[in-house]
């Protein structure tokens, strides 16, 4: 989605951090979301955080959030090979029923 | 586990054929969603269903129209398949928004193929 912006495609060794960087335009929406998609399904929600929060952290993901700079992040901790999936960015805008999303990262991880 | 199913996995028309795709969510879910998925574009919403009979043009809806006539289905019609149909398309549900947020439950896609 244009108003929803991420780099195309992220290749990290295995146990290392991944960090996936996306960017909203709308800075007075409500929820920020995080999907996964592994290959050959459908989406599925990863982590969210509401627009109040600076970090969430929920066991081997951490989701950053600056405010100022509408630039939201996703730190997965030792990468492992389960982790290959496409990842996408997501926001609520605001007075708006439908989700913006981002053009998805490809994370492939390598032995 | 919510559940929202598609149809089909895998499609093949020709150009011209009228498609319709399937989905059925079993959650009781208000609002349900149709995208399609292109490579480097993400998703992008086609159409939109408040509720039983509503719906609401996306952000590209033209060459499609769809149909709400029970609380759990929400299909997809292509009244004349085109090449530039070729896509994958993801169906979604969620309640209505509120405050423990809005999170969209996705099908498993289908895979079509105009040719």
């Amino acid at each position: 989605g244009e108003d929803v912006e991420q780099s195309l495609f992220l290749s990290v060794r295995e146990g290392d951090s991944s960090v996936i960087n996306c960017t909203y335009t709308d800075s007075s929406s409500t929820y920020l979301y995080w999907y996964k998609q592994e290959p050959g399904a459908g989406l599925q929600l990863l982590t969210y955080i509401f627009s109040n929060m600076d970090m969430k952290q929920d066991q081997r993901l951490t989701v950053l959030l600056n405010k100022k700079d509408k630039h939201l992040s996703l730190r997965i901790a030792d990468t492992q090979t389960g982790d290959s999936a496409i990842y996408f960015c997501a926001e609520t805008p605001s007075n708006d029923y439908k989700l913006s999303f981002g053009a998805g990262t490809t994370v492939t991880v390598r032995a | 586990d919510v559940k929202v199913t598609q149809s089909s996995r895998y499609l093949v028309k020709r150009t011209g054929e009228k498609v319709f795709l399937e989905c059925v969510q079993d959650m009781d879910h208000e609002n349900m969603f149709w995208y399609r998925q292109d490579p480097g574009l993400g998703l992008r919403l086609i159409y939109f269903s408040y509720d039983v009979k509503m719906k609401e043009k996306g952000d590209i809806p033209e060459g499609y129209s769809v149909s709400r006539e029970k609380k759990e289905r929400f299909s997809l019609i292509l009244e004349s398949a085109s090449t530039n149909q070729t896509s994958m398309y993801l169906c979604a549900s969620r309640h209505n928004p509120g405050p423990d947020g809005d999170e969209q439950f996705f099908g498993p896609g289908t895979r079509l193929t105009v040719l």
